[in-house]
């Protein structure tokens, strides 16, 4: 049973436009959340976090939205850069100190 | 910032034999290390939590015989894949937590490719 889903396994952009990538979970006990970034053959990058008690987190043109009654979270990036085609893992954890639960990924491509 | 090395980033051995991956904290103390696991278009799977001076705890499912994890000091875990098989061909990835950006977050090596032929 996967508790952090990422249903879409790849998504196509074009430059300058927004990129939004989805995440569910189904643990009810998860309260903190991360983004990854991965290249190929390289490990995983942070990006950005949010913790349960917030709904919004901005980091430069990184938005994370926390939806807790949905159990849903979303990663924006705007404007989409052609240097952003990479693979984004989401990531849940209990307290935060608990190990990470990682989604399958979204690979994105920004097309110039 | 903090960083995770790992070495070797790739190997290619054959099967029976013993592999070891190295994953060191270079400029921070680490107690606690993770191995992930990764298959081609799957997630990382965590495999195990290394705790230096103690044993390792492992995720169900996962051979503490055949994954032989070792967190000698602060600053360095191994994990020795023992008697290798092709099926146990993947991407090894360690980590160890670090504050970055104000958060409390898991800091990735850059991954050991492993290729059992």
């Amino acid at each position: 049973d996967q508790q952090v889903k990422q249903n879409s396994p790849s998504l196509s952009v074009q430059e300058g436009r927004i990129s939004i990538l989805n995440c569910d979970y189904t643990n009810s006990m998860f309260d903190y959340f991360l983004w990854y970034k991965k290249y190929p053959a390289e490990g995983p990058t942070f990006l950005i976090s949010i913790s349960s008690i917030k709904d919004k987190n901005e980091d430069g043109r990184f938005t994370v939205f926390l939806n807790k009654s949905a159990k849903h979270l979303s990663l924006h990036i705007v404007p989409s850069q052609p240097g952003d085609s990479a693979v984004y893992f989401c990531a849940a954890s209990e307290s935060g100190n608990t190990p990470l639960v990682f989604g399958k990924g979204t690979r994105l491509s920004v097309i110039a | 910032g903090a960083v995770v090395s790992q070495h070797p980033s790739w190997v290619i051995c054959k099967s029976g034999t013993s592999v070891k991956i190295e994953c060191r904290s270079l400029d921070f103390q680490a107690t606690t290390m993770f191995w992930y696991r990764q298959f081609p278009k799957q997630s990382l799977m965590l495999m195990a939590t290394s705790n230096e001076g103690s044993k390792a705890t492992y995720e169900q499912g996962v051979e503490k015989d055949k994954f032989l994890i070792n967190h000698a000091s602060l600053t360095l875990s191994t994990l020795t894949v023992t008697s290798a098989h092709p099926e146990d061909s993947s991407f090894y990835i360690c980590s160890a937590r670090v504050q970055a950006k104000g958060a409390n977050v898991l800091t990735f090596g850059a991954g050991s490719r492993l290729t059992v032929l």
